[in-house]
């Protein structure tokens, strides 16, 4: 059982929009705004998207959004592309020294 | 650049140990939080392990505590993960990564923004 809850599949037409939520509790998503996205491709290492809930690194772009409400945080991927298929995992700091991360969900383009 | 490179894996049978390294380049190592992420074959990620940026402050997730401890040489540029008393749940991918910024405080030291490759631990008699 994964500490945070995401859908286990999403899917979208090229162009298209689409939200990916990360639900966790008051002890994490929603007691701070240390939420973090993170893509996968398969046989890839995780690369981060989305910082502090709606900061975004250096060189991703910026169809890539992040927001939250409550206890509950949220990636739009807006035009979607092929490449963005993939497994898509939120992250978030839990307190007590900890890492906390959702099962993951997968993008189908 | 920032690069990340874990070795040491391999397999292990059950009740035994294991040293897991990772060589950084590309950043002054010694300034940034490192952690320790593994991921189960076709499974999600789980956070193992976070070591402060001198080494003198280290954390643990629950399922590995007391039975693995990382620590880092910042002469070497060297990050390490030891395992004791493998489990065949312990097998996975373990990834190093690296947080975003310097000097790091409270939550912003868990987010880990760049990744190895990873190195496979497979725990298995």
């Amino acid at each position: 059982q994964s500490a945070l809850t995401q859908p286990p599949s999403a899917s979208g037409s090229p162009g298209q929009s689409v939200t990916i939520s990360c639900t966790g509790t008051s002890s994490d998503v929603g007691g701070y705004n240390y939420v973090s996205w993170y893509q996968q491709h398969p046989g890839k290492a995780p690369k981060l998207m989305i910082y502090e809930v709606i900061q975004r690194p250096s060189g991703v772009p910026d169809r890539f959004s992040g927001s939250k409400s409550g206890n509950t945080a949220s990636l739009t991927v807006s035009g979607l592309q092929a490449e963005d298929e993939a497994t898509y995992y939120c992250g978030s700091f839990g307190g007590s020294a900890n890492l906390v991360f959702g099962g993951g969900t997968k993008l189908t383009v | 650049e920032v690069q990340l490179v874990e070795s040491g894996g391999g397999l292990v049978q059950p009740g035994g140990s294991l040293r897991l390294s990772c060589a950084a380049s590309g950043f002054t190592f010694s300034t940034y939080a490192m952690s320790w992420v593994r991921q189960a074959p076709g499974k999600g990620l789980e956070w193992v392990s976070a070591i402060s940026a001198s080494g003198g402050s280290t954390y643990y997730a629950d399922a590995v505590k007391g039975r693995f401890t990382s620590s880092r040489d910042n002469s070497k540029n060297t990050l390490y993960l030891v395992m004791h008393s493998l489990r065949a749940e312990d097998t996975a991918i373990y990834y190093c990564a690296r947080v975003l910024g310097e000097y790091c405080s409270g939550g912003s030291c868990y987010v880990p923004a760049y990744w190895g490759q990873g190195t496979l631990v497979t725990v298995s008699s």
